[in-house]
């Protein structure tokens, strides 16, 4: 079974401090993915990367990076975390084509933001 | 329209059949995924359909696709109390492409 680990579970924040969010996956998938899910707002895809040392923003990037120096880690970072980035995260890895396989998730990070 | 659309919430009484449904977007989209979340935890996959399939079984869950009217929907026969969760629809559009998710509520 493909196992995709985020580092932490629950996170408490204050505003402007730097955030780590860390998620390892142990398949040796291409491909790795970073989500926010908000109530009424589902799954908004934050960055992703399709392979060591790239990275593509996706629907909502603004004030989040990212960081692949491996493999298996796919790393998220709030430069200076702010209430409204209080929310679930949730990381998630695939192999091969673009989309043309499902996504494995870890049990994601709920971050509060005080 | 753009997005993927689900119903927000579904309530059905256990030992039910219960029907998810999902609008997608794109007709050439190769796969659709269902996927569920239980509380305070990550997605789960739960099934996927080819574009070339009207239809899967697996167990409980039976999958129909309608390609023409670009409609998916999710069958869960004898539902369960652990059957509780949201029920997440994808398409793939370049990338996967979530809906809002449906809220299942089974009571007993």
């Amino acid at each position: 079974d493909v196992k995709v680990t985020q580092s932490s579970r629950y996170l408490v924040k204050r505003t402007g401090e730097k955030v780590f969010l860390e998620c390892v996956q142990d398949m040796d998938h291409e491909n790795m993915f970073w989500y926010r899910q908000d109530p009424g707002l589902g799954l908004r895809l934050i960055y992703f990367s399709y392979d060591v040392k790239m990275k593509e923003k996706g629907d909502i990037p603004e004030g989040y990076s990212v960081s692949r120096e491996k493999k298996e880690r796919f790393s998220l970072i709030l430069e200076s975390a702010s209430t409204n980035q209080t929310s679930m995260y949730l990381c998630a890895s695939s192999r091969g084509m673009r989309g043309q396989s499902p996504l494995h998730f870890g049990n994601g990070t709920r971050l509060t933001v005080t | 329209g753009e997005d993927v659309e689900q119903s927000l919430f579904l309530s059905v009484r256990e030992g039910d059949s219960s029907v998810i449904n999902c609008t997608y977007t794109d007709s050439s989209s190769t796969y659709l995924y269902w996927y569920k979340q239980e509380p305070g935890a990550g997605l789960q996959l739960l099934t996927y359909i080819f574009s070339n399939m009207d239809m899967k079984q697996d167990q409980r869950l039976t999958v129909l696709l309608n390609k023409k009217d670009k409609h998916l929907s999710l069958r869960i026969a004898d539902t369960q109390t652990g059957d509780s969760a949201i029920y997440f629809c994808a398409e793939v559009r370049g990338k996967l492409i979530f809906g809002q998710g449906t809220e299942l509520s089974v009571k007993p």
